[in-house]
């Protein structure tokens, strides 16, 4: 079954520390992994698309790794602010003719003074 | 912003009401989706339009109608509700197919059904 897992489910962190939030997935065959910050009351925003080929990408503060051989990616998050709370949602693409879109279910971020 | 417009931002209906949702694309894209996403679940997909048509029916109730009349904007008829329907509907686009393509998506509307 095609699935995108997220952990954790909720973070708390203080302003200026890192954090890295997982996604483990089980989709085949692969096309690629995107990483959304939605914030509250807004809809997702893309933060980076990665490929088969890609292991890292970077936006910003952003850091995304992809491992296709395990199927698992990492968003890692640099000297959070404020601005950061929100939830961040795997999404994996299937390469096939409908190139459909899993989605996980998200990890919630809060950033605390 | 990201050049996806919803109307109306919140919605209250009761359970006998026909309510629509609006949403608009200023980005040139050819494909438009709906999606429903309730807490601590993924979001789900429900419709798919491409080039105006209809590509994707995701086995949504008939409750929920949709309308794409050109490739810029897309609407989302409500009628019959149930609670269960209550959620916050996203509006995407995107230039080509979402599986390759980056979706954009609206800001959302927050619907509670009485």
């Amino acid at each position: 079954k095609n699935q995108v897992e997220q952990s954790p489910q909720s973070l708390i962190i203080l302003e200026g520390k890192n954090c890295t939030l997982q996604c483990n997935y089980t989709v085949s065959p692969f096309s690629n992994l995107r990483w959304y910050k939605q914030d509250t009351g807004r809809g997702p925003v893309s933060l980076t698309i990665m490929t088969f080929s890609e292991n890292t990408k970077s936006n910003g503060r952003y850091t995304a790794t992809l491992d296709a051989d395990t199927k698992q990616s990492s968003l890692h998050i640099t000297a959070s602010q404020l601005s950061d709370s929100a939830s961040y949602i795997c999404v994996v693409s299937l390469m096939d003719s409908s190139y459909k879109l899993i989605f996980g279910s998200g990890t919630r971020l809060l950033v605390r003074p | 912003e990201t050049g996806v417009t919803q109307t109306p931002r919140h919605l209250v209906m009761g359970m006998t009401n026909k309510k629509s949702l609006k949403c608009e694309q200023h980005l040139g894209h050819n494909a438009m989706y709906w999606y429903k996403q309730s807490a601590k679940k993924p979001l789900e997909l429900m419709f798919v339009y491409n080039f105006k048509e209809q590509t994707e029916n995701n086995s949504v109730p008939s409750r929920f109608s949709p309308e794409c009349p050109n490739s810029s904007h897309l609407f989302l008829h409500l009628h019959t509700l149930q609670p269960e329907d209550s959620a916050l509907y996203l509006c995407a686009s995107s230039q080509g197919l979402a599986g390759t393509d980056t979706q954009y998506f609206g800001p959302g509307t927050r619907l509670t059904v009485l």
